[in-house]
């Protein structure tokens, strides 16, 4: 799998909007961008994926630069409990099945 | 909303004993995952499943590991003679099917303790 880079830690303060970006320069044409998060003592949670086209859902918002290299999640409205680590994932369409995880970022939400 | 499912929480085991650690994936999934999680490291994946048989493993999945769906709900993973380096969480995870728009769901996990 292509690999991405995200920041190791993001604040924000709550009810602000909060943009995590991640770099995939070597994104391949096949590859979708997924987003995961794992919330503390929790298993990784599905936030939302796009391929080309910006994506809305009722969690967030996926931004996705038009040359793919680089995405941005927003979390339009951060509330305390969206404090979690979010992982930038890319999916290529020739593997099946499991994610790569990387170390993700962690997002700390200031009251 | 449907959920996957995970017994034990927790877990504490004395080295060179076996382990089964069991999930109960959601109704109409048909991929099945297992995925541990060394304290302060990354997700890391094990084995997938479908079709009653192992679709893909990694390199820690070795002849200690093995996976089973014993019936039409439960699926488990079993480690036959643990090392103080399994002790992790463990999480299962299934999805619909596999596609690259695949999503998967994650259980609350098993956290291993082995001495």
């Amino acid at each position: 799998d292509a690999k991405t880079t995200q920041p190791n830690s993001m604040e924000s303060n709550e009810e602000e909007p909060v943009h995590l970006p991640c770099n995939h320069s070597t994104i391949s044409g096949t590859d979708y961008i997924h987003w995961y998060r794992q919330l503390p003592s929790q298993g990784p949670e599905y936030v939302i994926h796009g391929l080309t086209s910006n994506v809305n859902n009722r969690m967030a918002s996926l931004a996705i630069a038009e040359d793919r290299k680089s995405s941005t999640l927003i979390l339009h409205r951060a509330t305390l409990r969206d404090a979690a680590v979010y992982y930038c994932i890319l999916r290529d369409g020739a593997v099946q099945g499991k994610l790569t995880f990387g170390t993700g970022t962690r997002l700390t939400i200031i009251p | 909303e449907p959920e996957v499912t995970q017994t034990p929480s927790h877990q504490v085991t004395q080295m060179g004993q076996e382990v089964i650690l069991r999930c109960v994936p959601i109704s109409n999934h048909l991929y099945f995952y297992w995925y541990r999680q060394i304290l302060g490291q990354k997700v890391e994946f094990l084995v997938s499943f479908y079709n009653n048989e192992i679709s893909e493993k990694s390199e820690i999945f070795d002849d200690q590991f093995s996976v089973e769906r014993p019936d039409g709900s439960n699926f488990t993973l079993k480690i036959r003679s643990t090392k103080l380096e399994d002790s992790a969480m463990y999480f299962c995870a299934s999805s619909e099917w596999v596609a690259v728009k695949e999503t998967q769901y994650f259980g609350p996990g098993t956290r291993l303790l082995v001495l």
